[in-house]
């Protein structure tokens, strides 16, 4: 596609919910990187896929968030149990070549 | 561990006035260094970058330039516009030429007045 996508652009989930937050990367991108946003904050790193491969998920916060790309394209960040704590922008980026990241508009969860 | 140094704002400005934003990094390697851009109601966008010392990066009359020495990526532009008004985030990344991941500074916001 022409840039990442993601969806849904907004989520209010209720404390406990799972929830589920896609990303389409850009075509041919094998590297694909997932980030945590708080409000007034910069992008915190949260995992990295290199094609289907995860290769570092160190910025996890938890055991709650999960994500996964099954098939080295789309890719799907999962937060079990939400807390208030995980309202935040989560953004998703893919590369082709090295460090040139290009990032999605975002998905805004807000959990009450 | 790696880590980045951004000036602090929020910065005002009035139109044509000259722009510094400050960004310093820790790094263990040899990072390249970006700039993303942030416009209200807007994703990041990649403004800038430079991939090794003493490069420069420029676009859209902004520039940064390497500084290896002083493991500084500064930001500058001579004459700045309402458009410009944004929130600027200095990120350096891909640690030792390989695909890692960015870390970014807390970000400055940028107002421009007419």
């Amino acid at each position: 596609g022409a840039g990442v996508s993601q969806s849904p652009r907004y989520k209010v989930a209720k404390r406990g919910q799972d929830v589920a937050l896609r990303c389409d990367p850009i075509s041919g991108h094998v590297s694909l990187f997932w980030y945590q946003q708080a409000l007034g904050q910069g992008p915190e790193f949260l995992t990295y896929f290199q094609n289907e491969a995860q290769l570092d998920k160190s910025g996890l916060p938890s055991d709650r968030f999960f994500a996964e790309r099954p098939e080295g394209s789309v890719s799907t960040l999962k937060i079990q149990r939400t807390q208030q704590e995980d309202s935040a922008v989560y953004l998703c980026a893919s590369s082709r070549d090295q460090g040139t990241q290009y990032f999605g508009p975002g998905t805004r969860l807000l959990v009450l | 561990g790696n880590s980045v140094t951004q000036m602090e704002g929020p910065v005002t400005l009035s139109e044509e006035a000259f722009l510094t934003i400050n960004c310093t990094y820790t790094a263990t390697g040899y990072p390249s260094l970006f700039w993303y851009v942030q416009y209200p109601g807007e994703g990041l966008q990649l403004l800038l970058k430079a991939t090794k010392a003493d490069d420069k990066g420029s676009n859209k009359g902004f520039e940064a330039t390497y500084r290896k020495e002083t493991t500084s990526f500064h930001l500058e532009k001579g004459s700045v516009q309402v458009s410009d008004s944004a929130v600027y985030f200095c990120a350096p990344g891909g640690y030792g030429g390989s695909q890692g991941n960015l870390i970014f500074g807390k970000g400055t916001k940028l107002s421009v007045k007419p």
